[in-house]
């Protein structure tokens, strides 16, 4: 099984709401990635976890925050967002170690802010 | 410069050409090399990918690496509609989990 799931699908939220965004994945992997891509750009590395421990932030504002509570699940919690935050949001897993540029991606979470 | 440059298209063709997506990169310290297909409003597929020098091939696919002119390319042969995707290259400098830097992307469209 090589499938990375990501919920919900969509999402819509106002500047003041508080969401988050959930992914799954059970191969196995021990590295978890949160990527972010606008409509016809590349995918932009926002986090990177490895057992459980937060091992890269790109640098991203403090109102995206994620949480990595076990080997399997990887959030991404939203607050006080602004419009220009707009875009697919991609969680990706991979293997910590050895194979690690073989990254898996889920179907992201096409998230609009209004 | 952009540590990785790839020519966005569109790239058009029809059913059954030989289809060539490249990349050139800046940064030698590069080791892994992927191709990546992302379809509209899907997140991306790993399609191949190759370590250091030389040719891999899957399928109807095969992927080249030449480091000394840091060009990587992807070939597609009998190109079908299915195939219609954005092509990402993506780099790596070590095996372990870290960052892939991405190429722009070349929009694929293959008709009948």
């Amino acid at each position: 099984d090589t499938e990375v799931t990501q919920t919900p699908k969509h999402l819509v939220m106002g500047m003041t709401n508080k969401k988050s965004l959930k992914c799954e994945q059970h191969m196995g992997h021990r590295a978890m990635y949160w990527y972010k891509q606008k409509a016809k750009k590349p995918p932009e590395l926002m986090f990177v976890y490895s057992y459980e421990k937060l091992s890269i932030n790109e640098s991203v504002p403090s109102r995206f925050s994620p949480e990595c509570p076990n080997s399997s699940l990887l959030n991404l919690h939203l607050h006080a967002l602004q419009p220009e935050d707009s875009a697919l949001y991609l969680c990706a897993s991979s293997q910590a170690s050895g194979r690690g540029y073989e990254q898996y991606f889920g179907p992201g979470t096409r998230l609009t802010v209004t | 410069q952009k540590e990785v440059e790839q020519d966005p298209g569109p790239l058009s063709v029809p059913e059954g050409a030989i289809v060539s997506l490249n990349c050139t990169y800046s940064n030698s310290a590069f080791q892994y090399f992927m191709w990546y297909r992302q379809y509209s409003r899907k997140g991306p597929e790993l399609l191949m990918y190759t370590y250091s020098s030389g040719n891999k091939e899957d399928g109807r696919f095969t992927a080249q690496v030449d480091k000394s002119s840091k060009y990587i390319s992807l070939f597609i042969r009998d190109s079908q509609p299915s195939d219609s995707a954005t092509y990402l290259c993506a780099m790596s400098l070590s095996g372990g989990y870290n960052k892939l830097i991405f190429g722009a992307g070349t929009r694929l469209a293959v008709h009948p």
